[in-house]
């Protein structure tokens, strides 16, 4: 079955740790998203690509990275200079890369917490 | 410019009665429309979309929305709920104009449904 993965579920890290969330898509997906989700904000754009070895910044960009070295693969870094990294964080994904009208894909998130 | 307004952060029904989830929307061009659903620790999942065919579009899980342009409204209703409808809502909206991945999310609307 197609669909997009993110790894790990969980993760815990200390304060000053740059760590890396994991995004792989197997839909053949041009675009890809990140999103950060906290309680009673919706969700945030992070970053997102249309195509590989391209990203843009979203809403919330500072404090993190992100490349696109494959079509199926969009790993976010979340660095030390993210001053309030503990979230859930959403990947997603969408075919085409002009169509407003394709919905998004998501996968099933990872909460990170920080401490 | 694209925005999206979802007038209820919270709604309460009991098991068997209808549901309501109002979302009203701004956009300079013919929009898309989504709605979201988000279990907890899930991802979203895509209920319904309307892409300027029919204005009352149907989902999954027995839900529907109906476009009104006079109204700018999309709102998410079902006649009967269950409990396992008990997530979190979210009203997407998209256009041609729009930046930032041409998605901006409402805010969410928490549903929970009583025995």
């Amino acid at each position: 079955d197609g669909g997009i993965t993110q790894s790990p579920k969980y993760l815990f890290r200390k304060e000053g740790q740059n760590v890396t969330l994991s995004c792989e898509q197997n839909l053949n997906h041009d675009a890809m998203y990140w999103y950060r989700q906290d309680p009673g904000q919706g969700l945030r754009l992070i970053y997102y690509s249309q195509i590989v070895n391209d990203f843009q910044k979203g809403d919330i960009a500072e404090g993190y990275s992100v490349s696109r070295e494959k079509k199926e693969s969009f790993p976010l870094t979340v660095t030390s200079a993210q001053k309030n990294p503990t979230a859930f964080y959403l990947c997603a994904s969408k075919e085409g890369t002009g169509t407003y009208n394709s919905p998004l894909h998501f996968g099933n998130g990872t909460r990170l917490t920080v401490t | 410019a694209q925005s999206v307004t979802q007038l209820d952060s919270h709604v309460s029904v009991s098991e068997g009665t209808p549901v309501l989830l109002r979302c009203n929307y701004s956009s300079s061009y013919s929009p898309s429309l989504f709605w979201y659903v988000q279990h907890p620790n899930k991802g979203l999942q895509l209920l319904l979309k309307y892409t300027s065919a029919a204005t009352l579009v149907k989902g999954i899980n027995g839900f529907e929305a109906e476009f009104k342009k006079s109204e700018t409204s999309f709102h998410l209703t079902k006649p009967s709920a269950h409990m396992s409808d008990a997530a979190e809502y979210f009203c997407v909206v998209s256009d041609r104009g729009g930046s930032q991945g041409n998605l901006i999310f409402g805010k969410g609307t928490k549903l929970s449904v009583k025995p």
